[in-house]
């Protein structure tokens, strides 16, 4: 089956601060990463569409200036949550599809902003 | 986007089948419907998708309206492994692909 990893699983960092997830397809190759946040109790919510080598496409509301997404391969996208502030604790999900398939998620990062 | 609206919450005894139900009535004619589940603290796990006939797999059964407005994940035998969040969605075939999650429905497996 496809495989998708996140790292790190879990993340604390100081308001202000910088935190970059990653996320990995790990047998297969991404034509398109998906990159989600989740609050206690509720649904996903969709953040941003990437694709390899061109800018990600963000929903209407999320900042794209402090939710910076880099796809440098079609293994990987990375999720980089600048100058963080207690508001940005979250659960944060990627995905990634090969196209007209299905979407497969990774498992999760925590991040906890102190 | 298409939305789906699940209800929020369902109760079933372990050993019983389960028959969740999902309502997309704006759904277009190349929607594809997808069913995802979630347990805490994890990423969705797919479960099953199809776009006008009935599908099985190993996990679930899904029966589809013949209108397609409306679609039914069946899991034949709740064991309390299946305690989790249901998501029914619909996906696209042109564009971004990308998944529009509902409120889901949280499965209670009673032993």
């Amino acid at each position: 089956g496809a495989v998708v990893s996140q790292h790190p699983s879990w993340v604390i960092c100081k308001s202000g601060t910088s935190v970059k997830i990653e996320c990995r397809s790990l047998d297969f190759q991404a034509t398109t990463m998906f990159w989600y946040r989740q609050f206690p109790k509720q649904s996903l919510m969709l953040m941003a569409t990437s694709n390899e080598g061109s800018k990600a496409t963000y929903e209407q509301g999320v900042e794209k200036d402090k939710f910076l997404i880099n796809h440098a391969s079609l293994t990987l996208s990375t999720l980089t949550v600048t100058s963080a502030h207690p508001e940005d604790s979250s659960f944060y999900i990627c995905s990634a599809t090969r196209g007209t398939y299905e979407q497969y998620f990774g498992p999760g990062t925590r991040l906890t902003v102190t | 986007d298409a939305k789906t609206t699940q209800p929020n919450s369902m109760e079933s005894n372990e050993e019983e089948p389960v028959h969740l139900p999902c309502n997309h009535s704006t759904i277009s004619g190349t929607d594809y419907i997808h069913w995802y589940r979630q347990l805490p603290s994890q990423g969705p796990e797919y479960v099953i998708h199809g776009l006008t006939s009935n599908v099985n797999n190993r996990m679930a059964s899904l029966a589809i309206a013949e209108d397609r407005k409306s679609s039914t994940l069946i899991l034949h035998r709740a064991t309390l492994r299946d305690a989790a969040v249901y998501y029914c969605i619909l996906r696209a075939t042109s564009g971004t692909y990308k998944y529009i999650f509902g409120t889901g429905t949280r499965l209670k497996v009673l032993a």
